[in-house]
Protein backbone atom coordinates (compact mmCIF):
# COMPACT_ATOMS: atom_id res chain seq x y z
CA UNK A 1 0.00 0.00 0.00
CA UNK A 2 1.09 3.26 -1.00
CA UNK A 3 1.55 5.40 2.08
CA UNK A 4 3.32 8.36 3.81
CA UNK A 5 2.84 8.65 7.74
CA UNK A 6 4.14 12.16 9.48
CA UNK A 7 5.66 12.24 12.97
CA UNK A 8 7.16 14.33 15.46
CA UNK A 9 4.42 17.28 16.04
CA UNK A 10 3.61 19.11 19.21
CA UNK A 11 3.94 21.73 21.79
CA UNK A 12 6.98 24.03 21.19
CA UNK A 13 7.07 27.60 23.16
CA UNK A 14 8.02 30.41 20.67
CA UNK A 15 11.23 30.77 18.97
CA UNK A 16 11.81 27.08 19.77
CA UNK A 17 12.43 23.97 17.14
CA UNK A 18 11.17 21.26 16.10
CA UNK A 19 11.85 18.16 13.45
CA UNK A 20 8.82 16.69 11.55
CA UNK A 21 9.47 13.23 9.73
CA UNK A 22 7.31 11.38 7.25
CA UNK A 23 7.83 7.93 6.67
CA UNK A 24 7.05 6.50 2.77
CA UNK A 25 6.28 3.23 1.68
CA UNK A 26 4.72 1.37 -1.10
CA UNK A 27 6.20 3.44 -3.94
CA UNK A 28 10.07 4.13 -4.88
CA UNK A 29 10.49 6.98 -2.47
CA UNK A 30 13.98 7.95 -3.85
CA UNK A 31 12.68 8.53 -7.66
CA UNK A 32 9.94 11.55 -6.19
CA UNK A 33 9.84 14.76 -5.21
CA UNK A 34 8.59 15.27 -1.84
CA UNK A 35 6.99 18.06 -0.40
CA UNK A 36 5.88 19.73 2.66
CA UNK A 37 1.67 21.67 3.23
CA UNK A 38 0.55 22.88 6.00
CA UNK A 39 -2.84 23.84 6.86
CA UNK A 40 -3.46 26.10 10.23
CA UNK A 41 -6.93 25.00 11.75
CA UNK A 42 -10.00 25.87 10.03
CA UNK A 43 -8.12 27.72 7.24
CA UNK A 44 -6.50 26.36 3.97
CA UNK A 45 -3.90 24.71 2.33
CA UNK A 46 -0.17 26.75 2.29
CA UNK A 47 2.79 25.33 0.50
CA UNK A 48 5.66 25.11 2.46
CA UNK A 49 8.70 22.97 1.10
CA UNK A 50 10.03 20.89 -1.86
CA UNK A 51 12.99 18.38 -2.03
CA UNK A 52 13.21 17.09 -5.56
CA UNK A 53 14.65 13.71 -6.29
CA UNK A 54 18.44 15.38 -6.61
CA UNK A 55 18.32 16.90 -3.35
CA UNK A 56 17.62 20.12 -4.66
CA UNK A 57 15.26 22.23 -1.89
CA UNK A 58 12.88 24.74 -2.25
CA UNK A 59 11.04 27.00 0.64
CA UNK A 60 7.93 29.41 0.31
CA UNK A 61 8.89 32.69 1.81
CA UNK A 62 7.04 32.40 4.92
CA UNK A 63 9.44 29.73 6.40
CA UNK A 64 12.52 30.28 4.40
CA UNK A 65 15.79 30.91 6.42
CA UNK A 66 13.73 29.43 9.39
CA UNK A 67 12.85 25.66 8.06
CA UNK A 68 14.69 23.03 6.26
CA UNK A 69 13.34 20.27 4.50
CA UNK A 70 15.89 16.82 3.96
CA UNK A 71 15.47 13.19 3.20
CA UNK A 72 16.93 9.75 3.58
CA UNK A 73 16.53 7.69 0.56
CA UNK A 74 17.93 4.81 2.41
CA UNK A 75 15.65 5.19 5.16
CA UNK A 76 12.43 6.13 2.74
CA UNK A 77 12.22 9.31 4.79
CA UNK A 78 11.28 12.92 4.68
CA UNK A 79 12.16 15.28 7.15
CA UNK A 80 11.33 18.95 8.07
CA UNK A 81 13.68 21.00 10.49
CA UNK A 82 11.91 23.79 12.17
CA UNK A 83 13.75 26.11 13.80
CA UNK A 84 12.50 29.56 15.45
CA UNK A 85 9.14 28.86 15.22
CA UNK A 86 6.59 31.21 15.80
CA UNK A 87 2.45 31.19 16.68
CA UNK A 88 1.76 31.99 12.67
CA UNK A 89 3.47 28.24 12.34
CA UNK A 90 0.64 26.64 14.40
CA UNK A 91 -1.01 23.99 11.83
CA UNK A 92 -1.30 20.50 10.69
CA UNK A 93 1.36 19.86 8.52
CA UNK A 94 1.42 17.21 5.67
CA UNK A 95 3.67 14.97 3.19
CA UNK A 96 2.70 15.07 0.04
CA UNK A 97 4.17 13.15 -2.92
CA UNK A 98 4.17 14.96 -6.19
CA UNK A 99 2.46 12.55 -9.32
CA UNK A 100 5.31 11.92 -11.55
CA UNK A 101 4.74 14.26 -14.26
CA UNK A 102 2.72 17.10 -12.68
CA UNK A 103 2.92 19.56 -10.11
CA UNK A 104 -0.08 17.76 -8.27
CA UNK A 105 -0.24 16.02 -4.79
CA UNK A 106 -1.61 12.48 -5.43
CA UNK A 107 -0.33 11.33 -1.90
CA UNK A 108 -0.56 12.56 1.24
CA UNK A 109 0.36 11.48 4.82
CA UNK A 110 -2.37 11.83 7.47
CA UNK A 111 -0.74 15.01 8.97
CA UNK A 112 1.22 15.53 12.77
CA UNK A 113 -0.28 18.88 13.90
CA UNK A 114 2.57 21.62 15.59
CA UNK A 115 1.09 24.05 18.53
CA UNK A 116 3.57 26.95 19.15
CA UNK A 117 2.77 28.60 22.45
CA UNK A 118 4.16 29.48 25.81
CA UNK B 1 3.03 34.67 -6.56
CA UNK B 2 -0.05 33.25 -8.51
CA UNK B 3 -3.15 34.25 -6.55
CA UNK B 4 -6.39 31.36 -7.03
CA UNK B 5 -9.36 32.61 -6.40
CA UNK B 6 -12.08 30.61 -5.61
CA UNK B 7 -15.70 31.00 -5.96
CA UNK B 8 -18.26 31.03 -4.12
CA UNK B 9 -16.80 30.21 -0.96
CA UNK B 10 -19.62 28.45 0.04
CA UNK B 11 -22.89 26.82 -1.63
CA UNK B 12 -25.82 24.60 -0.36
CA UNK B 13 -26.76 21.69 -2.93
CA UNK B 14 -29.43 18.95 -2.64
CA UNK B 15 -28.27 15.45 -3.10
CA UNK B 16 -28.67 14.29 -7.07
CA UNK B 17 -28.00 18.10 -8.31
CA UNK B 18 -25.12 19.75 -9.99
CA UNK B 19 -22.29 21.78 -7.83
CA UNK B 20 -20.03 23.84 -10.24
CA UNK B 21 -16.73 25.36 -8.40
CA UNK B 22 -15.23 27.90 -9.78
CA UNK B 23 -11.21 29.19 -9.67
CA UNK B 24 -9.21 31.95 -11.23
CA UNK B 25 -5.51 32.83 -11.22
CA UNK B 26 -4.12 35.85 -10.91
CA UNK B 27 -2.32 34.74 -14.31
CA UNK B 28 -1.75 32.02 -16.60
CA UNK B 29 -1.50 28.84 -15.16
CA UNK B 30 -2.25 27.13 -18.46
CA UNK B 31 -3.20 23.65 -17.85
CA UNK B 32 -1.31 23.14 -14.46
CA UNK B 33 -4.19 23.08 -12.50
CA UNK B 34 -5.12 20.29 -9.94
CA UNK B 35 -8.41 20.28 -7.50
CA UNK B 36 -8.36 18.66 -4.13
CA UNK B 37 -11.20 17.42 -2.00
CA UNK B 38 -10.77 17.64 1.90
CA UNK B 39 -13.09 16.27 4.56
CA UNK B 40 -13.27 16.85 8.04
CA UNK B 41 -9.92 15.67 9.81
CA UNK B 42 -8.67 13.77 6.59
CA UNK B 43 -6.00 14.55 4.31
CA UNK B 44 -6.77 16.42 1.07
CA UNK B 45 -7.42 13.80 -2.21
CA UNK B 46 -6.38 14.65 -5.17
CA UNK B 47 -9.30 14.65 -7.72
CA UNK B 48 -8.23 16.07 -11.28
CA UNK B 49 -4.82 17.48 -12.60
CA UNK B 50 -3.56 18.79 -15.90
CA UNK B 51 -7.66 20.90 -15.16
CA UNK B 52 -9.35 17.87 -16.62
CA UNK B 53 -7.50 14.47 -16.01
CA UNK B 54 -9.22 12.09 -13.35
CA UNK B 55 -6.79 10.96 -10.67
CA UNK B 56 -7.04 7.39 -10.06
CA UNK B 57 -10.11 5.80 -8.71
CA UNK B 58 -12.07 9.12 -9.19
CA UNK B 59 -15.87 8.42 -10.35
CA UNK B 60 -16.75 10.00 -13.66
CA UNK B 61 -19.32 12.83 -11.83
CA UNK B 62 -16.19 14.68 -10.90
CA UNK B 63 -15.49 16.84 -14.49
CA UNK B 64 -12.57 19.47 -14.63
CA UNK B 65 -12.37 22.21 -17.26
CA UNK B 66 -10.48 25.37 -18.62
CA UNK B 67 -7.31 26.62 -19.66
CA UNK B 68 -4.97 30.29 -18.87
CA UNK B 69 -6.66 31.94 -15.68
CA UNK B 70 -10.14 30.34 -15.66
CA UNK B 71 -11.48 26.61 -14.18
CA UNK B 72 -13.80 24.69 -13.72
CA UNK B 73 -14.82 21.37 -11.20
CA UNK B 74 -18.32 20.01 -11.95
CA UNK B 75 -20.14 17.43 -9.60
CA UNK B 76 -22.61 16.59 -12.15
CA UNK B 77 -24.93 14.73 -9.59
CA UNK B 78 -23.97 15.10 -5.92
CA UNK B 79 -23.74 12.13 -3.73
CA UNK B 80 -23.63 12.62 0.06
CA UNK B 81 -19.71 11.40 0.32
CA UNK B 82 -19.38 14.71 -2.04
CA UNK B 83 -19.87 17.39 1.13
CA UNK B 84 -16.58 18.68 1.33
CA UNK B 85 -14.30 21.47 1.08
CA UNK B 86 -12.53 21.69 -2.81
CA UNK B 87 -9.61 23.55 -3.39
CA UNK B 88 -7.78 24.23 -6.15
CA UNK B 89 -3.99 23.98 -6.51
CA UNK B 90 -1.46 25.62 -9.57
CA UNK B 91 2.02 24.05 -10.63
CA UNK B 92 2.37 26.03 -13.59
CA UNK B 93 4.85 28.55 -11.59
CA UNK B 94 7.35 26.33 -9.51
CA UNK B 95 8.59 26.85 -6.70
CA UNK B 96 5.71 28.79 -5.80
CA UNK B 97 2.62 26.12 -5.46
CA UNK B 98 -0.51 28.06 -4.52
CA UNK B 99 -3.81 26.44 -3.65
CA UNK B 100 -7.28 28.75 -3.61
CA UNK B 101 -9.25 29.39 0.08
CA UNK B 102 -11.27 26.48 -0.99
CA UNK B 103 -15.29 25.83 -1.65
CA UNK B 104 -17.11 24.61 0.95
CA UNK B 105 -20.30 22.47 -0.46
CA UNK B 106 -22.82 21.38 1.71
CA UNK B 107 -25.97 19.66 1.82
CA UNK B 108 -29.11 21.61 1.64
Amino acid sequence: EVQLVESGGGLVQPGGSLRLSCAASGFTFSNSDMHWVRQAVGKGLEWVSAIGTVGDTYYSDSVKGRFFVSRENARNSLHLQMNSLRAGDTAVYYCARIYFGTGAFDIWGQGTMVTVSS
Amino acid sequence: EIVMTQSPASLSVSPGERASLSCRASQTVNSNLAWYQQKPGQAPRLLIYGASTRATGIPARFSGSGSGTEFTLTISSLQSEDFAVYYCQQYNKWPEWTFGQGSKVEIK
